[in-house]
């Protein structure tokens, strides 16, 4: 059965709302989750580190203001993508690690987010 | 700077076997993954190589040359439900995996 569940798997929002995508580990208490973008057609590109209790570690060129993450329990793990634009919609992928790192990861389904 | 390279699209019959490459260049090297994703889903994992050799797993097998910085993924006796993208992706010195693009494979009958 599934490790990791997204919730919304899709969501269509307007331009300037929120959106909140919610990942939770099913099995495993996870003090680390790590949040995914992909574009049509291209790689996943690591967003951010969330990390259970305390704030999340972004990549380079990702706005920590606009996509706020927020890990405070050790199954549930919330990405909120605020005042969403266009160029915004993507799929959003969460993935749980069974060991801390990204050597073994348990993937979520993917939230696909479309901003008219 | 730090890259992967996979063909973007292939196309194999049904029944046959297809081999996708993928090269990569990191900063220090802990391994190489292979994932596939269907379309619309996540990915999900297929093989991981960090010695140079090959894997065999059923169908699928992965094979590893860090000299080269290559690695290739076999399909054999290629099924419908096979067609689906396929991630390469290596590990650098600090544990952060690299993904490729992803390399389409349309399996026809």
């Amino acid at each position: 059965g599934a490790v990791v569940s997204q919730h919304p798997s899709r969501v269509i929002c307007k331009s300037g709302t929120s959106v909140k995508i919610e990942c939770r580990s099913l099995d495993f208490q996870a003090t680390t989750m790590f949040w995914y973008r992909q574009f049509p057609k291209q790689s996943l590109m690591l967003m951010a580190t969330s990390n259970e209790g305390s704030k999340a570690t972004y990549e380079q060129g990702v706005e920590k203001d606009k996509f706020l993450i927020n890990h405070a329990s050790l199954t549930l793990s919330t990405l909120t993508v605020t005042s969403a634009h266009p160029e915004d919609s993507s799929f959003y992928i969460c993935s749980v690690p069974l060991a801390g790192g990204q050597e073994t990861q348990y993937f979520g389904p993917g939230t696909r987010l479309l901003v008219l | 700077g730090q890259n992967i390279d996979q063909p973007t699209e292939m196309t194999a019959t049904e029944g046959a076997i297809v081999q996708i490459n993928c090269t990569y260049q990191t900063s220090g090297f802990n391994g190489l993954f292979w994932y596939q994703q269907h379309a619309g889903e996540a990915p999900t994992f297929l093989s991981y190589n960090v010695l140079d050799g090959l894997e065999e797993k059923g169908r699928f097998s992965s094979f590893l040359s860090r000299s080269k910085g290559y690695s290739y993924l076999l399909l054999k006796e290629l099924q419908m439900k096979d067609s689906a993208s396929y991630l390469c992706a290596a590990m650098d010195s600090n544990y952060q995996l690299i993904w490729g693009a992803g390399t389409k494979l349309i399996i026809k009958p």
